[in-house]
């Protein structure tokens, strides 16, 4: 079974301009999400879908970063303009759902993207 | 607001050694806690995943175990070998599917 798929790894930019990465989830996972990982921290959700309807983007910085999941499958975060301090590791995860209870599963990660703001 | 802390922040510990990982958070109405890998410059590996109605999981040399009442969890990693050399977080799941995660604790297996 294919795992999480991201792209691209690694992206240098300089402030102000703009960047976009790209996630495609397990097949059948219905739950997406976005994190923010900060060197030495854990990661922080920054936004998470449920098909592509938005369940939780309270911690997305929405004055530059924005996310969309037009189909329900693959997902795009972008961010513009970009920040010193938005360098980091974006990690894309996915899981299923339980349907009795509405909770999601277990986890999968993807390799992350390396942004460095310059 | 649900906050996750994991104890110890780094961990050495010669080959062979048993040793545990700590992870508590102070709301106790979770779904569930997984417990997770990262190697550097990787995405994170899922080890365990522990539902709130369990008290503990087992794969292979690794042994998860979870006190909800206490809002305590340790991961028991037996016989370690240098391979397991990498930083280990806890994530735990509460109302409306929010993960919230640990800082990690990385850990160094000397050969």
């Amino acid at each position: 079974e294919a795992g999480v798929a991201q792209s691209p790894r690694y992206k240098i930019i300089e402030k102000r301009q703009s960047v976009a990465f790209w996630c495609n989830p397990i097949s059948g996972h219905a739950t997406l999400y976005w994190y923010q990982q900060i060197l030495g921290q854990g990661p922080k959700l920054l936004i998470q879908f449920q098909n592509n309807g938005v369940v939780d983007d309270s911690q997305l910085p929405k004055d530059r970063f924005s996310a969309e999941r037009l189909k329900g499958v693959d997902s795009t975060l972008k961010i513009q303009p970009a920040k010193l301090e938005d360098s980091a590791v974006y990690l894309c995860a996915s899981s299923s759902i339980f349907l009795k209870d509405g909770t999601t599963g277990e986890l999968f990660f993807g390799e992350g993207s390396r942004l460095t703001v310059l | 607001k649900q906050e996750v802390t994991q104890i110890p922040a780094a961990l050495s510990v010669p080959e062979g050694e048993n040793l545990v990982l700590n992870c508590s958070f102070t709301d106790s109405a979770i779904y569930n806690l997984q417990w997770f890998r990262q190697d550097p410059g990787k995405g994170l590996t899922s080890l365990l995943l522990i539902q709130s109605s369990q008290r503990e999981q087992t794969s292979g040399r690794l042994n998860a175990s979870l006190d909800k009442s206490s809002g305590r969890s340790t991961l028991y990693i037996a016989a370690s070998q240098p391979g397991d050399s990498a930083t280990y977080l806890c994530a735990v799941k509460t109302s409306g599917s929010r993960l919230t995660f640990g800082e990690g604790t990385q850990l160094t297996v000397n050969p």
